[in-house]
């Protein structure tokens, strides 16, 4: 399997600009989760879907991120506008029904300048 | 809610065994576990331990639970370069055994 795969890798944009980061998480797993990495804050969970349907968005930091799950193989994490203390390392995962363990992509790195 | 504590950083001399330390507040922690960060990448599953398990060996990696006093720990024997990077501790709930909650994470470094 080609594990969780997310794009872009890396993103420079300006301040007031839109950002789409992408997900594809693991054929078969029923769970996507957004963490976003922060020297400050450490690792934080974002929003996670079980069956394409959001079940915790209680740590969206504010109304400009939404996320979006149309399908099994594919996720959104959507910043509109984007602001300097949004950049991040912004990670997807997955996991099954009653798997050991999730599993991470290799994170977007996200600059606003 | 539930919250997860380690220390920001350690530092080991190669060859020596390193002991990653991490508390946790919620009792009803089923899972815990250790992931391992590297430098530009995502986070890689080591290990992870059963709540009603005290202790488990993998390898160079022990990890032990205090169950009673919430703490867990992650010791490597024989402590290489390669094993520089960011250690983070995680739990899950029973109440939610899909959902992690990560600790800061333990930046490791290895000297020669």
């Amino acid at each position: 399997d080609a594990g969780v795969i997310q794009s872009p890798r890396h993103e420079v944009t300006e301040m007031g600009q839109e950002v789409t980061l992408r997900c594809k998480p693991i054929s078969g797993h029923d769970y996507l989760f957004w963490y976003r990495q922060t020297m400050m804050r450490g690792l934080e969970l974002l929003i996670y879907f079980n069956n394409n349907v959001p079940i915790d968005d209680s740590g969206m930091p504010e109304d400009r991120f939404s996320a979006k799950m149309p399908n099994a193989s594919f996720s959104t994490l959507k910043i509109q506008p984007s602001e300097p203390r949004d950049s991040a390392v912004y990670f997807c995962a997955s996991t099954r029904v009653g798997g050991d363990t999730i599993y991470f992509g290799e994170g977007s790195w996200l600059t606003v300048v | 809610g539930e919250d997860v504590e380690q220390s920001l950083f350690l530092s080991v001399r190669e060859g020596d065994s390193s002991v990653i330390n991490c508390t946790y507040t919620d009792s009803s922690s089923t899972y815990l576990y250790w992931y391992k960060q590297e430098p530009g990448a995502g986070l890689q599953l080591l290990t992870y331990i059963f709540s009603n398990m005290d202790m488990k060996q993998d390898q160079r990696l022990t990890v032990l639970l205090n169950k009673k006093d919430k703490h867990l720990s992650l010791r490597i024997a024989d402590t290489q370069t390669g094993d520089s990077a960011i250690y983070f501790c995680a739990e899950s709930s029973i109440y939610n055994t899909d959902k992690l909650i990560f600790g800061t994470g333990t930046r490791l470094q290895v000297f020669p």
